[in-house]
C-alpha cells in the first residue's frame, strides 16, 4: 500500500532562514506526490506536485521539492522563511492509479519565529 | 482554476439531530468526490469515495448508515451525519479532481474549505 511518512511533527525556524520539511514515501509503483499546506481552521492549498516529469518541482510561494527515488524521499524546502509560512504541511501520495483518493502524512507544523 | 465549494463552513447541532454538508464543484464536473475527516491536530483521514449515480464506497471502520453520502449530480455531493453524537465533532473536508487529466492520479485534488461540526 502507498504511504508517506513525515519525519518531523513540528519544525521551528527563524524568519529569513531556510525551511526543510522531510517526507519519505512507500509505493509499489511510480508515485504521484504532493505537498499541501493548511492554515489554521482553513482548507488545504496545493503547494506543488510531482508526476514523474522533472524531479525538482517548483511550487507556489517559493517552495520546491525534489523527488529522490534512491532515497524514497520528497522533502519540501524554501530558501527563506516568512512569518506567513507558519502552518501545517502535509506530504501526500495517491493511493493507486486512476481517479483515486490521496493518502496523507501525519503533517508537520511549521513555526516561524520573528 | 478549479474550485470546490463546501457549505456550511461551520455548524453546531444538538446530539441526536442530523446535519447535511454540501460539496460543489463550481467550474468542472466531478464524477468522483472524496470525503475526509480531520480531528484536532491530526491528519486527514479518508471516509468515503462518492461516485455520481452510484453508491459511495466507504473506508473500513466508517459507518455507512451514519454517514450518508449522496452524489446525485456531476457537481454536487452531500454528506449527512445522522443522529450526531459529540464524538462526531470534527472538521469534514470534501475534495474532487478537476482540470486536465482529471481522471488520473496525476491531477491534484481540489479541496473545499471544510465544515467544522460541533455536536453538543
Amino acid at each position: 500500500a502507498q504511504s508517506v511518512t513525515q519525519l518531523d511533527s513540528h519544525v521551528s525556524v527563524s524568519e529569513g532562514t531556510p525551511v526543510l520539511l522531510r517526507c519519505n514515501y512507500s509505493s509499489s509503483y511510480s508515485p504521484s506526490l504532493f505537498w499541501y499546506v493548511q492554515h489554521p481552521n482553513k482548507g488545504l492549498q496545493l503547494l506543488l506536485k510531482y508526476t514523474s516529469a522533472a524531479t525538482l518541482v517548483k511550487g507556489i510561494n517559493g517552495f520546491e521539492a525534489e523527488f529522490k527515488k534512491s532515497e524514497t524521499s520528497f522533502h519540501l524546502t524554501k530558501p527563506s522563511a516568512h512569518m506567513s509560512d507558519a502552518a501545517e504541511y502535509f506530504c501526500v501520495v495517491t493511493r493507486a492509479s486512476g481517479n483515486t483518493p490521496l493518502v496523507f502524512g501525519k503533517g508537520t507544523r511549521l513555526s516561524v519565529i520573528a | 482554476g478549479a474550485v470546490v465549494s463546501q457549505h456550511p463552513s461551520w455548524v453546531i447541532c444538538k446530539s441526536g439531530t442530523s446535519v447535511k454538508i454540501e460539496c460543489r464543484s463550481l467550474d468542472f464536473q466531478a464524477t468522483t468526490m472524496f470525503w475526509y475527516r480531520q480531528f484536532p491536530k491530526q491528519s486527514l483521514m479518508l471516509m468515503a469515495t462518492s461516485n455520481e449515480g452510484s453508491k459511495a464506497t466507504y473506508e473500513q471502520g466508517v459507518e455507512k448508515d451514519k454517514f450518508l453520502i449522496n452524489h446525485a449530480s456531476l457537481t454536487l455531493s452531500t454528506l449527512t451525519v445522522t443522529s450526531a453524537h459529540p464524538e462526531d465533532s470534527s472538521f469534514y473536508i470534501c475534495s474532487a479532481r478537476g482540470g486536465n487529466n482529471a481522471g488520473t492520479r496525476n491531477s491534484p485534488l481540489h479541496f473545499g474549505n471544510g465544515t467544522r461540526l460541533t455536536v453538543t
